[in-house]
């Protein structure tokens, strides 16, 4: 299976816990896209990188949540100190060229704090 | 900010029955791309357009947007029971890499 990969599919864990998701792009894109998504909402940007670069980051973003993409292919999101506000369906995407084109989104992490 | 609206919220209809969504900007688009995302999946491009008034179709579907590339439909025909999920159009604004997705419309389709 080519398509974007995320792990763990689902992560339940307890308030004030740190938490880390993995997301494996497709391998020739260098766009990267972090979305979160809850019950009901569109998916929410968070950041973006091309390559290694995070290029742009939302500013609803909380310092509490850092992502990564050091070597230009898998990406990784890490949230500190987890809130029960947390909990939602972290998506990624990856699409291939600069310049506007489609996303190709990932099955997504489904994170419930407790 | 930017801001994408979608209406309705929620479809049902009957299989066979026509369908449409709408999609409206607060601010003027770069594109419109739509999704769509089955109950437990995840969303799955559909179609992107760019041009002013542009038309799309893929077989029972038909994209437009709008002149001041404000706005968007889609409109499905004859509806089916693998239509159902939530589409979702999304937008970006200026070079902003950030795509920007409506709340979506949730389609059922009572066979």
């Amino acid at each position: 299976d080519t398509g974007v990969s995320q792990n763990p599919r689902h992560k339940i864990t307890k308030r004030g816990q740190n938490v880390t998701f993995r997301c494996d792009p497709i391998s020739e894109h260098n766009r990267l896209y972090w979305y979160r998504q809850t019950l009901g909402q569109g998916p929410e940007f968070l950041t973006y990188f091309q390559n290694e670069a995070q290029l742009e980051k939302s500013r609803l973003l909380s310092d509490r949540f850092s992502a990564e993409r050091p070597k230009g292919s898998f990406s990784t999101l890490e949230i500190q100190r987890t809130e029960q506000g947390d909990s939602a369906m972290y998506l990624c995407a990856s699409s291939l060229q600069a310049g506007i084109t489609e996303a190709f989104f990932g099955q997504g992490t489904r994170l419930t704090v407790v | 900010g930017q801001q994408v609206m979608q209406i309705p919220q929620y479809q049902h209809v009957q299989e066979g029955e026509d369908f449409t969504t709408y999609c409206n900007s607060s601010t003027t688009l770069s594109n419109i791309q739509w999704y769509k995302q089955r109950p437990g999946g995840h969303p799955v491009f559909l179609i992107q357009l760019v041009k002013s008034g542009e038309v799309k179709k893929q077989k029972r579907l038909t994209f437009q947007f709008g002149e001041a590339k404000k706005n968007s439909s889609l409109h499905i025909t004859a509806t089916q029971t693998t239509d159902v999920g939530t589409y979702f159009c999304a937008g970006h604004q200026g070079g902003s890499e950030k795509l920007v997705f409506g709340k979506g419309t949730k389609l059922t389709v009572n066979p």
